[in-house]
């Protein structure tokens, strides 16, 4: 069965710090792989996807970067933190067709201090 | 530009009763797909319900059915028989079908809390 990991669940870092988020999906193969950031009380906001490896495209535009070195491994990245970055950083994957699950991470509670 | 609507920031319900979360949408594409997720407390986003635009029928899981009025460009979620466990925040999402991205873009949400 797909699962997919994500971690870390929590972290406070301070302004200026870099940043390393990653997600893994098990049991499938060339996934589409979504970052989206939620702010407190807020609906879910697209930041990056990526069809294949390698393959990044952004929604909008931020302090924030991703990468996809494998298949099955989507990292969200930044150089410096801002406070605006706060946030819950929710990875997902699905499959490319209409109907396709889409099944989310356990999400990371990011609080930049 | 794709867009999803969702009106009510809250919603109150007495346990046992139903309950409409409403959603509109807006898209040029003639393929797309209307999904419901729930989202705890604890943050976690949980699959319910999803509507084709080619589906005659509307879609039904369990206690949740999906109230699709293509010419109105609705999607409302009913939950029938409300459980003190319903309380959460409910996210109406649409994905396009003329995109291989496979983009879900959400609407705003609405927090349904259940009343004993």
């Amino acid at each position: 069965s797909q699962t997919i990991h994500q971690w870390p669940a929590t972290l406070v870092q301070p302004v200026g710090s870099p940043l390393s988020l990653e997600c893994t999906v098990e049991g499938t193969s060339n996934p589409n792989l979504y970052w989206y950031r939620q702010a407190a009380g807020r609906g879910l906001q697209l930041l990056f996807y990526s069809v294949g490896i390698g393959q990044i495209s952004s929604e909008v535009p931020q302090n924030l970067s991703a990468s996809r070195p494998q298949d099955r491994q989507f990292i969200l990245s930044s150089k410096k933190l801002l406070l605006s970055d706060s946030g819950f950083y929710l990875c997902a994957w699905s499959t490319g067709q209409l109907g396709g699950g889409y099944t989310f991470g356990s999400g990371t509670r990011l609080t930049v201090v | 530009a794709q867009k999803i609507t969702q009106t009510q920031p809250g919603m109150f319900v007495q346990e046992k009763e139903a309950v409409t979360l409403d959603c509109t949408y807006d898209t040029s594409d003639q393929s797309y797909g209307l999904f419901w997720y729930k989202q705890p407390s604890s943050g976690e986003m949980i699959f319910l319900i999803y509507q084709g635009s080619y589906d005659e029928q509307n879609a039904t899981e369990g206690r949740y059915s999906l109230n699709f009025q293509k010419a109105r460009k609705s999607a409302n979620l009913v939950i029938s028989a409300s459980q003190l466990g319903d309380s959460a925040m409910y996210f109406c999402a649409m994905r396009e079908g003329s995109s291989n991205t496979g983009k879900l873009i959400f609407g705003q949400g609405t927090t349904l809390q259940v009343k004993p």
